[in-house]
């Protein structure tokens, strides 16, 4: 079993949709977790932190069940820009970052 | 500021010879990693550094060597390159946790290897 889970998709959807994406990690003991974005052929890069108390930035909502272990990321009004892969990260004790393979999102006009 | 920057950003090898890729970064982190991307695997952690002079293994650290001989960079090594090492190596870094800062890791643009 892959430490991190993800849904890899395609999900494809009309702009101004609202699209959720899940993730499930197994090591009870992770600290830390994050949402990243990787656009085609790119690196990946931040785009949010998930704390337990669930957190806002703008659009997107990210939200973490730790009993379930189970994190969450839903994008609302859905942008052409959005357009890109989503990945779950968790971190357990130090910097050693494990990511799941990635969610495909493609937002149409 | 450049960030995090990778050399070469493509490459292609024959079975059994070996090449270096260099990162650098210019934003003191403590903390640096070298990662591969396959598709449908996700980044898996090679090797990391929490400090210069010091090295760790990470998830798939064999067939790989690495340096960090300096704060600001970080080698990745494959002595006898093989095929199953064709993949998109990815190096990042970090500040560490001891001096309060992120666990948000900045990645380079990638290096695009392939083996035949």
């Amino acid at each position: 079993r892959k430490e991190v889970e993800q849904d890899p998709g395609p999900f494809n959807v009309p702009e101004g949709a609202t699209v959720a994406f899940n993730c499930t990690y197994s090591n009870s003991a992770s600290q830390s977790f994050f949402w990243y974005r990787q656009d085609c052929r790119k690196e990946p890069k931040l785009l949010m932190s998930v704390y337990s108390s669930g957190n806002e930035d703008g659009r997107f909502t990210a939200q973490l069940n730790r009993a379930s272990q189970y994190i969450s990321l839903l994008i609302r009004d859905s942008k052409l820009s959005d357009s890109a892969t989503y990945l779950c990260v968790v971190n357990t004790n130090n910097n050693d970052m494990r990511f799941g393979a990635g969610t495909r999102l493609t937002v149409k006009p | 500021n450049a960030g995090v920057t990778q050399t070469p950003k493509f490459r292609v090898l024959k079975t059994g010879q070996s090449m270096t890729l260099l990162c650098a970064q210019d934003m003191n982190h403590e903390y640096m990693y070298w990662y591969r991307q396959d598709p449908g695997m996700g980044l898996r952690l090679i090797h990391y550094s929490v400090g210069e002079g010091t090295t760790a293994k990470g998830e798939v650290p064999d067939g790989y060597n690495v340096s960090r001989l300096k704060k600001q960079n970080f080698l990745l090594g494959l002595e006898s390159a093989a095929p199953s090492q064709t993949s998109v190596y990815f190096c990042a870094s970090s500040y560490s946790r001891r001096t309060g800062g992120s666990y948000e890791q900045y990645f380079g643009p990638g290096t695009r290897l392939t083996v035949t």
